[in-house]
């Protein structure tokens, strides 16, 4: 499997501007996770998606920000509008969703680095 | 909420040395603990999972304690490389807040120097 992809690498945009991230999570996976990291604030949980479902948006910053997972394979998390405090890598991550809740790893894409001028 | 703290921020040693990083946390009702490596500009590759009823999992070089009771973890790499140079981060997921949210410490940069 080639990992988690997600697309584009970079991403630069001036301030007001639509942005969408994408996401291919490993196939088979059924959790799929949005992380946000910053030199400030570190990693940080934005939402989370069970077998397609948002689960958790409490991370989520603003109404500016938007998750969907329209299917098993594929995932945006959109901020419109963008703001240079949006500024960050963005990670994609899945895990295989087990019975054991204890035994879950995390994979992670490569991230988007977003800069917003 | 629980807070992962990570010492030291830094590290730098010489090739061939074996080398202790930190991991605490604030509340030990955790479900597991896990050790991930970051290399500059990549995402991050999990090293090792610590369930919360085990004390430690090796893998090669790499050794991972769990003290769930006192919120500390170490992670212990033996004869270290200059390909070990990469920043480290822990993070806890948590009984309260979900198996599946995940609390990330900020990392330790180590540089092995050749």
């Amino acid at each position: 499997d080639a990992g988690v992809i997600q697309s584009p690498r970079h991403e630069v945009t001036e301030m007001g501007q639509e942005v969408t991230l994408r996401c291919k999570p490993i196939s088979g996976h059924d959790y799929l996770f949005w992380y946000r990291q910053t030199m400030m604030r570190g990693l940080e949980l934005l939402i989370y998606f069970n077998n397609n479902v948002p689960i958790d948006d409490s991370g989520m910053p603003e109404d500016r920000f938007s998750a969907k997972m329209p299917n098993a394979s594929f995932s945006t998390l959109k901020i419109q509008p963008s703001e240079p405090r949006d500024s960050a890598v963005y990670f994609c991550a899945s895990s295989l969703g087990t019975s054991s809740l204890a035994n879950e790893k995390l994979f992670f894409g490569s991230g988007t680095q977003l800069s917003v001028l | 909420k629980q807070e992962v703290t990570q010492i030291p921020a830094a590290l730098s040693v010489p090739e061939g040395e074996n080398l202790v990083l930190n991991c605490s946390f604030t509340d030990s009702a955790i479900y597991n603990l896990q050790w991930f490596r970051q290399d500059p500009g990549k995402g991050l590759t999990s090293l090792l999972l610590i369930q919360s009823s085990q004390r430690e999992q090796t893998s090669g070089r790499l050794n991972a304690s769990l003290d769930k009771s006192s919120g500390r973890s170490t992670l212990y790499i033996a004869a270290s490389q200059p390909g070990d140079s990469a920043t480290y981060l822990c993070a806890v997921s948590g009984v309260q807040t979900g198996a599946n949210n995940l609390f990330f410490g900020t990392g330790t940069r180590l540089t092995v120097i050749p």
